[in-house]
């Protein structure tokens, strides 16, 4: 079974670029969730999306960030304009229903110039 | 707020030795779930065990095993007879089981773990 797909695996842009991350959860799964880790902050929950609906998005830094899920194969999150700070691997996982184990991509490692 | 505390930054084992990497947690709910997820150098996030909090028996997944006090907010992880493949960094993560926030996982800092030949 494919488990959760990224892309880009890695991404560098300049600061000012709008960056667009995508992730195709697992095939069945409701609820999907887009983390960011960094070395200061260790894994940060950013937004959860159930059937679709996002349904926390507290950890979202700031309005430069926005995510989508327009329907059950395929959620963005976008960066826009970049800043280097935001550099980061971004992880999505998705699980079959809000209360079972979520199951991760290989994330996308992003550096902003 | 719910936090995990991974007490060890780096641990080494040799091979096919044991080692235990700790976790501790602090929490005011009494039904949750525990996790180890392992991250190797290709970044993957992969769970390797979890526990549900009402459960006394310690989880177990082959060469993988918990120690769980409960009491204690202490959830450890044990690997036996490591293989130089179990070299990873290892993260810690707490998840209630009712109220609003349920979903939401919340890490440790994690543990890097060197496996020697």
């Amino acid at each position: 079974d494919a488990g959760v797909i990224q892309s880009p695996r890695h991404e560098v842009t300049e600061m000012g670029q709008e960056v667009t991350l995508r992730c195709k959860p697992i095939s069945g799964h409701n609820s999907l969730f887009w983390y960011r880790q960094t070395m200061m902050r260790g894994l940060e929950l950013l937004i959860y999306f159930n059937n679709n609906v996002p349904i926390d998005d507290s950890g979202m830094p700031e309005d430069r960030f926005s995510a989508k899920m327009p329907n059950a194969s395929f959620s963005t999150l976008k960066i826009q304009p970049s800043e280097p700070r935001d550099s980061a691997v971004y992880f999505c996982a998705s699980s079959l229903e809000w209360n079972q184990p979520q199951h991760f991509g290989d994330g996308t490692r992003l550096s902003i110039l | 707020a719910q936090t995990v505390t991974q007490s060890q930054p780096e641990m080494s084992v040799q091979e096919a030795e044991t080692v235990t990497l700790s976790c501790t947690y602090d929490t005011s709910e009494s039904d949750y779930y525990l996790f180890w997820y392992k991250q190797p150098p290709s970044r993957q996030m992969i769970l390797v065990i979890r526990q549900e909090a009402y459960k006394q028996q310690n989880a177990t997944e082959n060469r993988f095993s918990v120690n769980f006090q409960k009491a204690a907010k202490s959830f450890s992880l044990k690997i036996s007879d490591s293989q130089l493949g179990d070299a990873a960094m290892y993260f810690c993560a707490y998840r209630s089981a009712g109220g609003g926030s349920n979903y939401k996982l919340t890490f440790g800092k994690g543990t890097l773990l060197t496996v020697n030949p």
